[in-house]
């Protein structure tokens, strides 16, 4: 089945700084990389998400780029404010609606002011 | 629109104990998803539903764990005995059927303390 991989597990940067999260993932067949934040006490909330058929995309602050071939994505955040700070976790799965979402082990992310 | 709603928002049981969670998913949403989040770590997948159907139930603890959807609206997880490792955030998930799996809402999730 699929496994996914997050790094690192905590990142603190300087406010106004970037930032940057990792996934790989293992099963070939996922095609759907969506990505969640979750502030502490609150439920996840889906930030931004990418298909396979497309190697980056943006949404304001927020981008996330896709490496079918290696197996990989990653989130970035751009001039980082207090209010990012929250636990982010990327997720994986195929675009069937049978197919389940698995979830990475998540990402604390702290922006220093 | 409403969003997903759960009940109770917190429970303290102690080992041994049976304790029954609720679900409510956003008016449509044929889908629906149960899932197990222990402090630290990402949400796990307990179950799927879609309408009254399970679709996915391979990391349901089936010998303690059970869910239902009977009507295909709401759900409810039960858990019988509870175990220390039990403690953990479940949270419910709702979302369109077919290819809309961007729209997963989540609910506010029950906070389970099994002493």
């Amino acid at each position: 089945g699929e496994n996914v991989e997050q790094h690192p597990s905590t990142l603190s940067v300087q406010e106004g700084d970037s930032a940057v999260i990792k996934c790989t993932y293992s099963d070939s067949a996922s095609n759907y990389f969506p990505w969640y934040k979750q502030e502490l006490g609150k439920r996840p909330q889906l930030i931004i998400d990418i298909r396979s058929n497309v190697g980056e995309k943006k949404d304001q602050r927020i981008a996330v780029t896709l490496n079918k071939t290696a197996k990989h994505f990653s989130l970035h955040i751009t001039e980082t404010q207090p209010e990012d700070s929250a636990v982010y976790f990327c997720a994986a799965s195929s675009y069937s609606s049978a197919s389940k979402i698995i979830f990475g082990s998540g990402t604390r992310l702290s922006i220093r002011p | 629109e409403a969003g997903v709603a759960q009940s109770p928002r917190y429970k303290i049981i102690e080992k041994r104990q049976s304790v029954a969670f609720w679900c409510n998913p956003i008016s449509g949403h044929a889908t629906l998803y149960w899932y197990q989040q222990i402090l630290g770590q990402g949400p796990k997948l307990l179950i799927q539903f879609q309408n009254n159907g399970v679709v996915d139930d391979s990391q349901l603890p089936k010998d303690r764990f059970s869910a239902e959807r009977l009507k295909g609206v709401d759900s409810t997880l039960k858990i019988q005995p509870a175990k220390l490792e039990d403690s953990a955030v479940y949270l419910c998930a709702s979302s369109l059927p077919g290819r809309a799996k961007k729209d997963q809402f989540f609910g506010p999730g029950t906070r389970l303390t099994v002493l």
